[in-house]
């Protein structure tokens, strides 16, 4: 089966500067990388997701890039901001496929003020 | 967007009592839900796929007769923990999948608000 690495497990980022999450997975079959966001006690939310026919994907100061050879995915934001902290969860699976999501271990984004 | 409504929030409940938790798709059909179960500071993982009109498929180490998954409705799936234990508690969380939105075909799932489970 699918198998998700993240990292850091934990990344603290000034106000203002760039964040970067990285994921890789294994089973090249995946075809669909969606990223949500967790803020503590609430439901994860979709945030951006990409389709591997394409490398980039933007929306405002979130970005994600795929590598599908190197079967890594990479979520990017800039000009963080306080309300970014939260943990963040990569994930992959087969579009049309099982539809099982396989997530990442997550990764806690602290944005200092 | 979509919403997924997940009751109870939060169930605290003795030793051997049966809970059940209900996940309702409030403005689109979904087929396929999925039941999750998230430790403290961990990762989501998958307990089962929920199918309408189907039996639920359980993750390998998953007891089904212990998690009883039932996908009533095209917007309706439910998780009953059987003779709840200490052991069983956790934070379980639905996700239902939104397979179009108007005329194009998505592939997204959206999340309940999870379930608080405190076994005595």
């Amino acid at each position: 089966g699918e198998n998700v690495e993240q990292h850091p497990s934990t990344l603290s980022v000034q106000e203002g500067d760039s964040a970067v999450i990285k994921c890789t997975y294994s089973d090249s079959a995946s075809n669909y990388f969606p990223w949500y966001k967790q803020e503590l006690g609430k439901r994860p939310q979709l945030i951006i997701d990409i389709r591997s026919n394409v490398g980039e994907k933007k929306d405002q100061r979130i970005a994600v890039t795929l590598n599908k050879t190197a079967k890594h995915f990479s979520l990017h934001i800039t000009e963080t901001q306080p309300e970014d902290s939260a943990v963040y969860f990569c994930a992959a699976t087969v579009l049309f496929g099982n539809e099982k999501l396989t997530f990442g271990t997550g990764t806690r984004l602290t944005i200092i003020p | 967007g979509a919403v997924v409504s997940q009751h109870p929030s939060r169930v605290i409940c003795k030793s051997g009592t049966s809970v059940k938790i209900e996940c309702r798709s409030l403005d689109f059909q979904a087929t396929t839900m999925f039941w999750y179960r998230q430790f403290p500071k961990k990762s989501l993982m998958l307990m089962a796929t929920s199918n309408e009109g189907s039996k639920a498929t359980y993750e390998q180490g998953v007891e089904k007769d212990k998690f009883l998954i039932n996908h009533a409705s095209l917007t309706l799936s439910t998780l009953t923990v059987t003779s709840a234990h200490p052991e069983d508690s956790s934070f379980y969380i639905c996700s239902a999948l939104n397979g179009r939105e108007g005329f194009v075909a998505k592939n997204i799932q959206y999340f309940g608000a999870g379930t608080r489970l405190s076994v005595l």
